[in-house]
């Protein structure tokens, strides 16, 4: 089976940066997903490390170490609109479907 | 704004109804699943369509059943529920099976809000 660990609340500032970490424990690991899901909303993808290292996309950054079993998502320059649950997805050989995390509820305040 | 739409967005049925959950996908995709959402709790995978043959049941209880016309569409019959069943019930769907690349994410409705009484 997999396990998928992530905190369940982080909260910070408007206009600063926050690091959500997500570990895994997966026999056959292929790759990683992040998703973000605002209250009420469909999930929306993020996005999916299959290699090691950092992925940047504007202000969202996401991190895989395989070796490590380790992924964090990285937000800078937060803006009230990121406040949202972000959803960390393991997929495994064998079964491709994403195993999900209980997801971060994030929480930006002024 | 998705590709993705499920009807209706919220559903309160009793026991004994019989109920149907509707999603539509728009993007042309070959794949599509049913995800339960409890409060607290990670996305359950519950069904998996691939080419509108089923292809993943995670031991959902018998009250719950899928069917794939085609690959457009995807609904969720509902009888018998209990008060636990109460959830959100998200659709998505993929080019192919998710997990392959980075082009096989999935895209999500924006779900059914179920409340059993």
């Amino acid at each position: 089976g997999q396990n998928i660990d992530q905190p369940t609340e982080m909260t910070a500032t408007e206009g600063a940066i926050v690091q959500i970490n997500c570990t895994y424990q997966t026999s056959g690991f292929n790759g990683l997903f992040w998703y973000q899901q605002h209250a009420g909303e469909a999930p929306t993808f993020l996005s999916y490390n299959v290699l090691d290292g950092l992925e940047e996309k504007g202000r969202f950054s996401s991190f895989l170490s395989r070796s490590k079993g380790y992924s964090y998502l990285l937000l800078k320059e937060l803006q009230m609109k990121d406040s949202a649950s972000y959803l960390c997805a393991a997929t495994s050989g064998g079964s491709y479907i994403p195993t999900f995390g209980r997801g971060t509820s994030l929480i930006v305040h002024p | 704004e998705t590709g993705v739409t499920q009807t209706p967005r919220h559903l309160v049925m009793g026991m004994t109804n019989k109920k149907s959950l509707k999603c539509e996908q728009h993007l042309g995709h070959n794949a599509m699943y049913w995800y339960k959402q409890s409060a607290k709790k990670p996305l359950e995978l519950m069904f998996v369509y691939s080419l509108e043959e089923r292809v993943e049941n995670n031991s959902v209880p018998s009250r719950f059943s899928p069917e794939c016309p085609n690959s457009s569409h995807l609904f969720l019959h509902l009888h018998t529920l209990q008060p636990e069943d109460s959830a959100l019930y998200l659709c998505a769907s993929s080019d192919g099976l998710a997990g392959h690349s980075s082009t096989d994410t999935q895209y999500f409705g924006p779900g059914t809000r179920l409340t059993v009484l």
